[in-house]
């Protein structure tokens, strides 16, 4: 059974950028797409963007486009999530998630997410 | 981008059934059949309980089903349990990206 395991809370000022991983185990990685979901505090969830570890391509939401960057790393089964120019809006609960079909079998992606990271904290304060 | 419109609480007593809406656009919703939905307890991250607007992942019971009228869909909860008050988040394919409801919660009385 796959599990995503991201990595830790992280802490950082207003206009810097934050990294965060999300390592897979267990099962398989590469032609499933991932997707990144953020939840803030008392807010719903929003997607961020995804990518198919396989193919190396990203897509990305409009509203983040050119501060958001997700890439992947197909001998470490890590996809990473880097959010630049941070501000206060940007403090929230990060989640790695996973398709439930491989790339092969469907015709779109992202929007039937059936495995979930435990979530990382990135809280933006001065 | 705008985010898919939902009610912000539902409620019902246990056994009750109720039906929580999810209106798009013929751009998200409405010219897809990819519509999904989530239960989210706090602190135990979102669980896909429907997927392709009717279908349920294995496990999911069928207490839980999904529907679709042109720009809206619905989830519909029969035989409400305890167990099932919590916040519930739709989700739709809207051509390379993906918009989320902004999330109901389920009150069980």
């Amino acid at each position: 059974q796959l599990q995503l395991m991201q990595s830790g809370a992280e802490v950082k000022k207003p206009g810097s950028s934050v990294k965060v991983s999300c390592k897979a185990s267990g099962g398989t990685f590469s032609s499933f797409p991932i997707s990144w979901v953020r939840q803030a505090p008392g807010q719903g969830l929003e997607w961020m963007g995804g990518i198919i570890p396989l193919f190396g391509t990203a897509n990305y939401a409009q509203n983040l486009q050119g501060r958001v960057t997700i890439t992947a790393d197909e001998s470490a089964s890590t996809v990473n999530l880097e959010l630049s120019s941070l501000g206060s809006e940007d403090t929230a609960v990060y989640y790695c998630a996973r398709d439930r079909s491989p790339v092969f079998e469907v015709a779109v992606y992202y929007y039937a997410m059936d495995v979930w990271g435990q979530g990382t904290t990135v809280t933006v304060s001065s | 981008q705008s985010a898919l419109t939902q009610p912000r609480s539902v409620s019902g007593s246990p056994g009750q059934s109720v039906t929580i809406s999810c209106t798009g656009t013929s751009g998200d919703v409405g010219g897809y059949k990819y519509v999904s939905w989530y239960q989210d307890h706090p602190g135990k991250g979102p669980k896909l309980i429907i997927y392709d607007v009717t279908k349920r992942p294995s496990g999911v019971p069928d207490r839980f089903s999904g529907f679709k009228s042109g720009n809206t869909a619905s989830l519909t909860i029969s035989g409400l349990q305890a167990e099932d008050e919590g916040d519930y988040y739709c989700c739709s394919y809207a051509g390379s990206y993906v918009v989320f409801g902004g999330g109901t919660k389920l009150t069980v009385l």
